[in-house]
């Protein structure tokens, strides 16, 4: 079945430091595919989207590229700041309408 | 919009107590789903429905587990009865009719539920 893998947190980096979080995904046909942010006390609330190959999503410094080759969604941003200290999921929506969550990296930047 | 509304914030109670979890979806989304989050499980879907009629409800723990959605504006997520591992945060999300997954779900801020 569709699966996502992204890497093990925690993930601590200094402000303006350079952010990458890793995801790769398994599904059938053409999912999109989705990070999600959750900051604490807080719901998930979408961060980026793609929806075909090479696609890139952006929002708030943030970016993912679609790469069906290599059936990863790696997030980055350039210069991190403490508020983006979070919980990141990245998701794929495959053949149904279910979103298929990965376990989710916590990032801490420390000022 | 309001966004999604989830009553209550915070739930305590001891274990064989019946506890009710409750969703406003944002006006106008056809889909709602109720998730569970746990540090060791993660985000787990449990059911969703489409136009109030529950779809997938493969992942629902147990029995103890019930959710409806008598109208478009209102869904519940009931644990009858309650146990300690039930403890977690749940969550409720609504989107637009998504096609293959394509639409973005609108997460509510969770009730996190604690069964002594």
């Amino acid at each position: 079945g569709d699966s996502v893998t992204q890497m093990e947190g925690p993930v601590t980096l200094s402000e303006e430091a350079f952010l990458t979080i890793n995801c790769t995904y398994t599904a059938t046909g053409y999912p999109s595919l989705f990070w999600y942010v959750q900051y604490p006390g807080e719901g998930l609330q979408l961060l980026l989207k793609a929806t075909k190959a090479d696609d890139k999503g952006s929002n708030k410094g943030f970016e993912a590229t679609y790469r069906k080759e290599t059936t990863s969604f790696h997030l980055e941003k350039g210069s991190v700041q403490v508020s983006d200290s979070a919980v990141y999921f990245c998701a794929t929506g495959g053949a149904t309408n279910k979103l298929i969550f990965g376990t989710g990296t916590l990032l801490a930047v420390q000022p | 919009d309001a966004g999604v509304i989830q009553s209550p914030r915070h739930e305590v109670t001891e274990m064989g107590q019946e506890v009710t979890l409750r969703c406003k979806p944002i006006s106008g989304h056809d889909y709602l789903f109720w998730y569970r989050q746990t540090m060791m499980r993660g985000l787990e879907l449990l059911i969703y429905f489409n136009n109030n009629v529950p779809i997938d409800d493969s992942g629902m723990p147990e029995d103890r587990f019930s959710a409806k959605m008598p109208n478009a504006s209102f869904s519940t997520l009931k644990i009858q009865p309650s146990e300690p591992r039930d403890s977690a945060v749940y969550f409720c999300a609504s989107s637009l009719a998504p096609v293959r997954g394509t639409d973005t779900q609108y997460f509510g801020p969770g009730t996190r539920l604690t069964v002594l």
